[in-house]
């Protein structure tokens, strides 16, 4: 079985400031590593991904994720946030060849 | 653009209502998938689909039914409304998870 565990449920920051989202899983095997934004009233869009090859992955909008596999992490990174990166933030697991098990979100607000 | 559409944004439905969701893509992949989404527990699967007629029962199934007549659309039904299936409700569809879901903009469904 697989589990996805985000560790902040909410997180603050100031415009221009950097930003971590924290995402641990739990499986016994290789897996597929994701994460997905969803802009208020929207569906999620995908931000980046995990497959193979180089731990350090980049994304759309200026995030970037780091594999780890001794520590079973996958956080999210970015070096400075705008107001429009408000939004909550989804890390997820593949399961198996069809489905993906999604953390609980981390709720971003950036202030100015 | 790809595009998984849902038919209705917002909806309100009285108690015992049999009610339909509708989920169609355009992108011809062969899985589909209802979540239902709840502030801090994030996505939870109630059915997925791999094939035309072919469904499988996710983690939350319970008062839901599924129904893929065609290999873009899934619709989702709610056999007998109840108070507790308020939520907002994601269809997504993929070609395998390693490529990632897409995702529809939501319904947020109301039960009175």
């Amino acid at each position: 079985a697989q589990s996805v565990t985000q560790l902040d449920s909410q997180v603050p920051v100031f415009e221009e400031a950097p930003v971590e989202l924290r995402c641990n899983y739990s499986s016994s095997v290789s897996v597929y590593l994701f994460w997905y934004v969803q802009y208020p009233n929207q569906g999620l869009q995908l931000l980046l991904k995990y497959l193979s090859g180089s731990t350090l992955v980049k994304g759309i909008n200026g995030f970037e994720a780091e594999f780890n596999k001794s520590q079973t992490s996958f956080h999210l990174r970015k070096p400075s946030v705008h107001i429009s990166d408000t939004a909550e933030y989804f890390c997820a697991v593949s399961m198996d060849d069809y489905k993906l098990s999604f953390g609980a979100g981390t709720t971003v607000t950036v202030r100015a | 653009d790809v595009k998984v559409t849902q038919s209705s944004r917002y909806l309100v439905k009285r108690t015992g209502e049999k009610v339909f969701l509708e989920c169609v893509q355009d992108m011809d992949h062969e899985n589909m998938f209802w979540y239902r989404q709840d502030p801090g527990l994030g996505l939870r699967l109630i059915y997925f689909s791999y094939d035309v007629k072919m469904k499988e029962k996710g983690d939350i199934p319970e008062g839901y039914s599924v129904s893929r007549e065609k290999k873009e659309r899934f619709s989702l039904i709610l056999e007998s409304a109840s108070t507790n299936q308020t939520s907002m409700y994601l269809c997504a569809s993929s070609l395998a998870s390693y490529y990632g879901y897409t995702f529809g903009s939501g319904t947020r469904l109301t039960v009175v």
